[in-house]
């Protein structure tokens, strides 16, 4: 398997355009995440998918920030407008999820995207 | 509220052996995750504790404590590449993982 697919690897864009991030997750797969990371707020859960379904957006900043997952194959990640505090480096992960198998839910992540708005 | 504690960067000499440190406050406990992450890449899993003691893997042993909420990474012969951060992650009630920020290993010749 190629592992989890992100694109683009590298984003430069100007603040209050759209930006639009993608994700390939581990074919056989049924658990997609979206993370932010920067240096000052390390690691943090944007949104997550089970079986193409969002279960948590709770830490989707705010309403210029959305995700879909139209099919077990493919996820994105929009923000429209952009704003110089989004830059960071945005990781998709994927995860077998089993129900009744307690918490050994490995993460596998992707390339992840670097996103700088100027 | 929840939280995991460890320490930002420690130094340690090529060859030697280092113990990295968590400590955490969760709602909850469905276990305990390291991940490795080199400069510029992205995390990958180490190793994963649910029961208290040591899980050995190679040149790397996590450990885990839960009546005091704590576990350790433990590197031995360390390498050049050993150089990273190293995450501790926990999953919680809701089996949501909550991350520390990461301590920064560096290691010197």
């Amino acid at each position: 398997d190629a592992g989890v697919i992100q694109s683009p690897r590298h984003e430069v864009t100007e603040m209050g355009q759209e930006v639009t991030l993608r994700c390939k997750p581990i074919s056989g797969h049924n658990s997609l995440f979206w993370y932010r990371q920067t240096m000052m707020r390390g690691l943090e859960l944007l949104i997550y998918f089970n079986n193409n379904v969002p279960i948590d957006d709770s830490g989707m900043p705010e309403d210029r920030f959305s995700a879909k997952m139209p099919n077990a194959s493919f996820s994105t990640l929009k923000i429209q407008p952009s704003e110089p505090r989004d830059s960071a480096v945005y990781f998709c992960a994927s995860s077998l999820a089993l129900a009744g198998i307690s918490g050994a839910n490995v993460l596998t992540f992707g390339a992840g995207s670097r996103l700088t708005v100027l | 509220g929840q939280n995991i504690d460890q320490p930002t960067e420690m130094t340690a000499t090529e060859g030697a052996i280092v113990q990295i440190n968590c400590t955490y406050q969760t709602s909850g406990f469905n276990g305990l995750f390291w991940y490795q992450q080199h400069a510029g890449e992205a995390p990958t899993f180490l190793s994963y504790n649910v029961l208290d003691g040591l899980e050995e893997k190679g040149r790397f042993s996590s450990f885990l404590s839960r009546s005091k909420g704590y576990s350790y990474l433990l590197l031995k012969e360390l390498q050049m590449k050993d150089s990273a951060s190293y995450l501790c992650a926990v999953s919680d009630s809701n089996y949501q993982l909550i991350w520390g920020a990461g301590t920064k290993l560096i290691i010197k010749p």
